[in-house]
């Protein structure tokens, strides 16, 4: 059964840090790995989606590791900003099931000014 | 586009009682999601569905829960009758294709907070 981790489940840094957020997953048999933004009573948006057979991708100040095969992603955050504080979700869609989603527990990032 | 609509965008209800929450996805998306969300179990799928037909259930807790996707605007799930561990944010959600041989993504709706008495 696949399982998604993240690691840590809280961190709050100040203003202009760079930083790493982390996700694991049991089972290397995925199509793609997402990283997902949630805001305080709202619903999800994707920031980046890597395919199985990449290694990164980069939108802006943000950019997603995927190495499959040690079941291991990162998202980097360069130049925090307050703005970027939300909970931040990774989710991989296993093979064979359709399109499901299964997503980790989310690291809540506080950025302060 | 409007992006994923979902109503109410909260719920109070008392023990026993039918609750019914309502969800139009993005016109032209062909997959149709719900999911929940709990402090204690983080995003769980429910049930999805491909082209107004029921694909997996198995993320359906049990018989008081059931979705129905009449047509290609309009979805509805409805927990009858409710109880205090029902209470979560449930989550719409569509995608154009399916991820598994796409880079579609999904697009989530703003959800809807239920709160059983």
């Amino acid at each position: 059964k696949q399982e998604v981790t993240q690691i840590p489940a809280a961190l709050s840094v100040p203003e202009g840090e760079n930083l790493v957020l982390n996700c694991s997953f049991t089972d290397s048999a995925i199509y793609n790995l997402q990283w997902f933004r949630q805001d305080p009573g709202k619903g999800l948006t994707s920031l980046l989606l890597i395919q199985s057979s990449q290694r990164e991708q980069t939108s802006g100040r943000l950019n997603a590791s995927l190495d499959k095969s040690s079941g291991r992603s990162t998202l980097y955050i360069a130049a925090s900003q307050p703005g970027d504080s939300a909970t931040y979700l990774c989710a991989v869609t296993p093979y064979n099931q359709g399109g499901k989603l299964i997503f980790g527990q989310g690291t809540e990032l506080s950025v302060k000014p | 586009d409007a992006g994923v609509i979902q109503s109410p965008r909260h719920e109070v209800t008392e023990m026993g009682q039918e609750v019914t929450l309502r969800c139009k996805p993005i016109s032209g998306h062909d997959y149709l999601f719900w999911y929940r969300q709990t402090m204690m179990r983080g995003l769980e799928l429910l049930i999805y569905f491909n082209n107004n037909v029921p694909i997996d259930d198995s993320g359906m807790p049990e018989d008081r829960f059931s979705a129905k996707m009449p047509n290609a605007s309009f979805s509805t799930l409805k927990i009858q009758p409710s109880e205090p561990r029902d209470s979560a944010v449930y989550f719409c959600a569509s995608s154009p294709t399916g991820l598994a041989v796409s880079t579609d993504t999904q697009y989530f709706g703003p959800g809807t907070r239920l709160t059983v008495l």
